[in-house]
């Protein structure tokens, strides 16, 4: 059974950089599919942030792609989201979720949410 | 790129059904059928219902079915069921790589 789980600071400080890690279970995120990262800020509704091929290649949403670099290690079997520059704005619970295609998001993680606050 | 367009809110009595709009541009849905839908329940991680425009997931209810016209992609739900009350999303592939969501419609079982 393939899981997601995201992990990382709930409380992150303006100007900083938020970083997420996504631990995937039960599937070898080498051997393929897209993998990606999608948040919800509170009330609102879901944005994608950016995903991450598993040979490596990146494709980032052009409002955020500034900001954000999305990583996979495949030693440990995990992949990453680094937001730099932070505000109160990208308080958002956070998703990490794998794709068969580009918007066929079949697989979540419960979600993490994130505060930016000082 | 900017966020699909549907309606805030729709509601249905059990049995019931209920369709929900989801409209972009020539640029994403009218372009790609790559249109997918999503359910959420509060406190939930979505879960995907349909994706290819209307192709259903195995496990999904054949109550769900998704269709397409132009730049306007349609979600229904057969024979409402109270479980049904949830949020939903459209998705859609907006060419160079981009995905791009709608802005989410809440379902109320009355």
């Amino acid at each position: 059974q393939v899981q997601l789980q995201e992990s990382g600071p709930g409380l992150v400080k303006p100007s900083e950089t938020l970083s997420l890690t996504c631990a995937v279970s039960g599937y070898s995120i080498s051997s393929g599919y897209y993998w990606g990262w999608i948040r919800q800020p509170p009330g609102k509704g879901l944005e994608w942030i950016g995903s991450i091929y598993h040979s490596g290649s990146t494709y980032y949403n052009p409002s955020l792609k500034s900001r954000v670099t999305i990583s996979v290690d495949t030693s440990k079997n995990q992949f990453s989201l680094k937001l730099s520059s932070v505000t109160a704005a990208d308080t958002a619970v956070y998703y990490c979720a794998r794709s068969a295609a580009r918007n066929r998001f079949d697989l979540w993680g419960r979600g993490t949410l994130v505060t930016v606050s000082s | 790129q900017s966020a699909l367009t549907q309606p805030a809110s729709v509601s249905g009595s059990p049995g019931q059904s209920i369709t929900i709009s989801c409209t972009g541009t020539s640029s994403d849905v009218g372009s790609y059928n790559l249109v997918s839908w999503y359910q959420q329940h509060p406190g939930k991680a979505p879960k995907l219902m349909i994706y290819e425009v209307s192709k259903r997931p195995s496990g999904v209810s054949n109550r769900f079915s998704g269709s397409k016209s132009g730049n306007t992609a349609s979600l229904t739900i057969s024979g409402l069921q109270a479980e049904d009350e949830a949020d939903y999303y459209c998705c859609s592939y907006a060419g160079s790589s981009a995905v791009v969501f709608g802005g989410g419609t809440k379902l109320t079982v009355l």
